[in-house]
């Protein structure tokens, strides 16, 4: 059974200071790796995307990749109430068509 | 503009009824998903297509039904079998490649038995 796994949070977080989320995977053969914000009511957004092992920065967002420890996290510096928000990691096992969703980790920004 | 448009935004079925949710992508995007999602609970992954007249079955597809006559169309059908249908339910779309590519999604539909 291929799995994503998250914390469910909810993770708080003071306004202006570093939001660190995590997501393990199962399948070590895993090579595309996916971030989504979902708003309360609304569909998920993807916001980051990383393939290769390091960081990817994008604004206020880095996406970091340890294939041998099988861990994908995301950083969001300068939090701010806006990015109050579930964020779903989401994995492209090789070899399967599908992509797969871990349940989400709550995020509250605190002003 | 590009994209991926569910509709209706919000549906209510009574009990019995079967009831489809349209699902339109102008992306050229090949694959098309279904996920149900239950209030605080994440994605459940119900059908998805990766070609025209072919799709598989999720994680959770009793009850529901699919059909993609057309690349840019993904219709799900929720049946009478369906016992609990109440939900927001999700498509998605993505380009196939090595390694995979990244989903789009719709807006949602929320479907509520009356």
């Amino acid at each position: 059974q291929k799995e994503v796994e998250q914390n469910s949070g909810p993770l708080s977080v003071p306004e202006g200071a570093i939001a660190s989320l995590n997501c393990t995977y199962s399948d070590r053969g895993s090579q595309s790796f996916f971030w989504y914000r979902q708003y309360s009511g609304k569909s998920p957004e993807l916001i980051m995307f990383i393939y290769s092992n390091g960081d990817k920065e994008d604004g206020r967002f880095t996406a970091q990749l340890n294939k041998a420890s099988q861990y994908v996290s995301l950083l969001i510096r300068d939090s701010q109430p806006s990015d109050s928000a579930t964020y779903l990691c989401a994995v492209n096992p090789p070899g399967d068509d599908k992509i797969i969703f871990g349940k989400g980790t709550r995020l509250h920004i605190l002003p | 503009d590009g994209g991926i448009t569910q509709s209706p935004k919000y549906l209510f079925r009574k009990e019995g009824q079967n009831v489809t949710l349209s699902c339109e992508q102008n992306l050229n995007h090949d694959a098309m998903y279904w996920y149900r999602q239950d209030p605080g609970q994440g994605l459940r992954l119900i059908y998805y297509s990766q070609i025209v007249n072919d799709f598989q079955k999720g994680d959770i597809a009793e009850g529901y039904s699919v059909s993609r006559e057309k690349k840019e169309s993904f219709p799900l059908t929720v049946t009478s079998a369906q016992k609990n249908p109440t939900a927001f339910y999700l498509c998605a779309s993505s380009f196939l490649g090595t390694g995979g590519t990244e989903a789009f999604f719709g807006q949602g539909t929320r479907l509520t038995v009356v």
